[in-house]
């Protein structure tokens, strides 16, 4: 069964307090992690695609890793409108279309 | 540029009661799926759709029904709705298996 952890659960930094959150996965052939963020009552935004181990994608103060076991997106000098819950998905080889999240990480940006 | 639209976006029921949420999008995607949302939990999919008149199971089906009568349209129907159908239901959309795009979300209450 494919399963996704994510930590920390919340995480809370100083405008331009740079860090990382983790997404730990076990899936029977990765076709491809997601990375999405979330705001209070909306639904998930799209932010990410990595398909293969050693990719990297980036945008804006955004960046994510990916490697056989992990991926993580790196926040770099953070701002207080970076706050929301990043979540992460990933999408087994020959799965169909099925993602399965993680629970997130909220993540609160203070000035 | 509308993308998936979820209505209604709130919505208060009583134990046994019916109700249908309608979800559409305007992207002329293939896909189509349903996913519920609860704390601490990360999202998890009810059903979905690969086109126009088919719905296949996703991991939590019990308890609902979908149709897919029109490209644009995916209905998830609740026949008898009870309190563990509390949540905030997602509709999102994808053009193969792909991006999944969501919709804002319904907040749903059994009471």
């Amino acid at each position: 069964e494919d399963q996704v952890t994510q930590s920390p659960e919340a995480l809370r930094l100083q405008e331009g307090e740079s860090s990382s959150l983790n997404c730990s996965y076990t899936v029977s052939g990765l076709r491809g992690l997601f990375w999405y963020r979330q705001d209070p009552g909306k639904g998930p935004e799209f932010l990410f695609t990595l398909y293969s181990a050693g990719e990297e994608k980036e945008k804006e103060r955004l960046k994510a890793t990916l490697t056989k076991k992990e991926s993580f997106l790196h926040i770099t000098a953070p701002k207080p409108e970076d706050s929301a819950t990043y979540l992460c998905a990933v999408q087994a080889r020959g799965g169909g279309n099925k993602l399965t999240f993680g629970t997130g990480t909220q993540l609160k940006v203070e000035l | 540029n509308a993308g998936v639209t979820q209505t209604p976006k709130f919505r208060v029921l009583k134990t046994g009661q019916s109700m249908t949420l309608l979800c559409a999008q305007d992207m002329n995607h293939e896909y189509m799926y349903w996913y519920r949302q609860d704390p601490g939990m990360g999202l998890r999919l009810i059903h979905y759709s690969v086109g126009e008149g088919t719905t296949a199971k996703g991991e939590v089906p019990d308890g609902y029904n979908v149709s897919r009568l029109k490209k644009q349209n995916f209905l998830l129907g609740l026949e008898s709705a009870a309190p563990s159908q509390t949540s905030v239901y997602f509709c999102a959309s994808s053009y193969g298996q792909n991006i999944q795009y969501f919709g804002a979300g319904t907040r749903l209450s059994v009471l």
